[in-house]
C-alpha cells in the first residue's frame, strides 16, 4: 500500500505549546500534502512538499521530507484551541498516478486545551 | 467564489438501496474526484474524472460508479447497498493545468445504511 501512516494516532496538549505529527510512506512519491479535518467535515488542503525539498514553511505550520527514510513531520507552533482537528498526510506517487489520487493515512487526532 | 459543494449532505438508506450523491466543483476546475472515508479512517480513493473522462478507479466493486457532466458536476452512485457502505463521500475538486496536486473538498455527504 501507498499510504501514509501517521503518528502518534492522537496527541494532546496545552494552547501555546508545540505539536508534532509524523507520517511514513513506502513508495517513491511526487508531493507529500498535509491536510486538517474538523470533526468529519470535509478536509482542507494545509500544505504542500515536493520531494525534491526537505523543509517548507507556512505561517505556523513547519514541514521536513526526508526522501531517504520515507517519512515527513508537521510541525504546529504556539497551538491554539482552534487547531483541534484530525490531521491527515497523503502522498502522490511519483509515476503512473494522476493528479487526483492522494493515499491518505489513517490521521492524527490533535486536542489543544485551553 | 464558491468552493466545492455537494448534495445531499445526510442521507439515511436501507439494504439494497441506491444512492445518487452529486457534487459541483469550484469554477474553472475540470478534475473531479471521489473519496470515501469510513468512521475512524482516512479517506479512500473511489474515482477521478477529468473533462469528462474516468482516469482513475480505486479498489471498489462495481456496484460504484461516477460519471461527470459537460459542466464538470459530478454525480457518485452506489447499487445495492450494503451496511459497509455507512461512510462519508467526499468530492474533491482540482486544476490540473497548476499541476500543484493540491485537493479543494467539499463538506461530504454522510451516508448511513441501516
Amino acid at each position: 500500500s501507498q499510504q501514509g501512516e501517521e503518528d502518534p494516532q492522537a496527541l494532546s496538549i496545552q494552547e501555546g505549546e508545540n505539536a508534532t505529527m509524523n507520517c511514513s510512506y513506502k513508495t517513491s512519491i511526487n508531493n507529500l500534502q498535509w491536510y486538517r479535518q474538523n470533526s468529519g467535515r470535509g478536509l482542507v488542503h494545509l500544505i504542500l512538499i515536493r520531494s525534491n525539498e526537505r523543509e517548507k514553511h507556512s505561517g505556523r505550520l513547519r514541514v521536513t521530507l526526508d526522501t531517504s527514510k520515507k517519512s515527513s513531520s508537521l510541525l504546529i507552533t504556539a497551538s491554539r484551541a482552534a487547531d483541534t482537528a484530525s490531521y491527515f498526510c497523503a502522498t502522490v506517487a511519483d509515476r503512473g498516478s494522476t493528479l487526483g489520487r492522494l493515499y491518505f493515512g489513517r490521521g492524527t487526532q490533535l486536542t489543544v486545551w485551553p | 467564489d464558491a468552493g466545492v459543494t455537494q448534495s445531499p449532505t445526510h442521507l439515511i438508506k436501507t439494504r439494497g438501496q441506491h444512492v445518487t450523491l452529486r457534487c459541483s466543483p469550484i469554477s474553472g476546475h475540470k478534475s473531479v474526484s471521489w473519496y470515501q472515508q469510513v468512521l475512524g479512517q482516512g479517506p479512500q480513493f473511489i474515482f477521478q474524472y477529468y473533462e469528462k473522462e474516468e482516469r482513475g478507479r480505486g479498489n471498489f466493486p462495481d456496484r460504484f460508479s461516477a460519471r461527470q457532466f459537460p459542466n464538470y458536476s459530478s454525480e457518485l452512485n452506489v447499487n445495492a447497498l450494503l451496511l459497509g457502505d455507512s461512510a462519508l463521500y467526499l468530492c474533491a475538486s482540482s486544476a490540473p493545468g497548476l499541476n500543484t496536486g493540491e485537493l479543494f473538498f467539499g463538506e461530504g455527504s454522510r451516508l448511513t445504511v441501516l
